[in-house]
């Protein structure tokens, strides 16, 4: 069972263009972080979310966590080449282990 | 500072052949995790430790052992490889809870098992 569902799985776009990522649950989680990978790196964290309704700015990136705290977006502005790559959301909820859902490949083309 | 550190990071093992991924933290680190990523499958939590002698099992963890002797090491043992564990294997340190701490991950190991 994949309790966290990201959307879409891949996106591929101009440079400039605004584009949303979606991570959604029916289970509701302590805290949600969202992460960005590179082609042969170990994730980074990005940001972590803990208050219903909570958004958070990133200079061009703006996440935001559900009230209900079953789900989050990750809005990306003008994005750039440089923001090419894998984007995972993890959920907490017992508190000892972190849920990934499977990401989204994100393509961006100058 | 090293951060992570995961040893080796590729490896190509025959079916039934055992080994061991290492991993170090020089971070002072209490919560220590394994991952596995697949395509198409995200991370995967395979064991996970919260202080030296403390492990427990994530989501996926037959095939695989650990065990946590000192609070920087966290080794991942594979006891007879199966095909079905070729993938990249991520292991992660936090100073505490992963709730409300950042988590660092190392660079990766790339297992091949043929």
């Amino acid at each position: 069972t994949q309790l966290l569902e990201q959307s879409p799985q891949f996106l591929s776009i101009q440079e400039g263009e605004n584009l949303t990522v979606y991570c959604n649950s029916s289970s509701v989680f302590s805290s949600l972080q969202w992460y960005r990978q590179e082609p042969g790196e170990g994730p980074v964290l990005l940001v972590t979310v803990v208050t219903g309704g909570e958004v958070k700015k990133l200079k061009r990136l703006t996440f935001q966590f559900g009230d209900a705290r079953k789900d989050s977006s990750l809005h990306i502005t003008a994005a750039q080449p440089g923001d090419t790559g894998l984007y995972l959301c993890a959920g907490n909820q017992a508190g000892t282990a972190l849920i990934f859902g499977k990401g989204t490949t994100l393509s961006v083309s100058s | 500072n090293a951060g992570v550190t995961q040893t080796p990071k590729f490896q190509v093992l025959k079916t039934g052949q055992s080994m061991t991924l290492q991993c170090a933290q020089d971070m002072n680190h209490e919560y220590m995790s394994w991952y596995r990523q697949d395509p198409g499958m995200g991370l995967r939590l395979i064991h996970y430790s919260v202080g030296a002698g403390i492990t427990d099992q994530g989501e996926v963890p037959n095939g695989y052992n650990v065990s946590r002797s000192t609070t920087e090491d966290f080794p991942l043992r594979l006891l007879s490889a199966a095909p079905s564990q070729t993938s990249v294997y991520f292991c992660a340190s936090s100073y505490g809870r992963p709730s409300g701490n950042t988590i660092y991950f190392g660079e990766g190991s790339w297992l091949t098992v043929v």
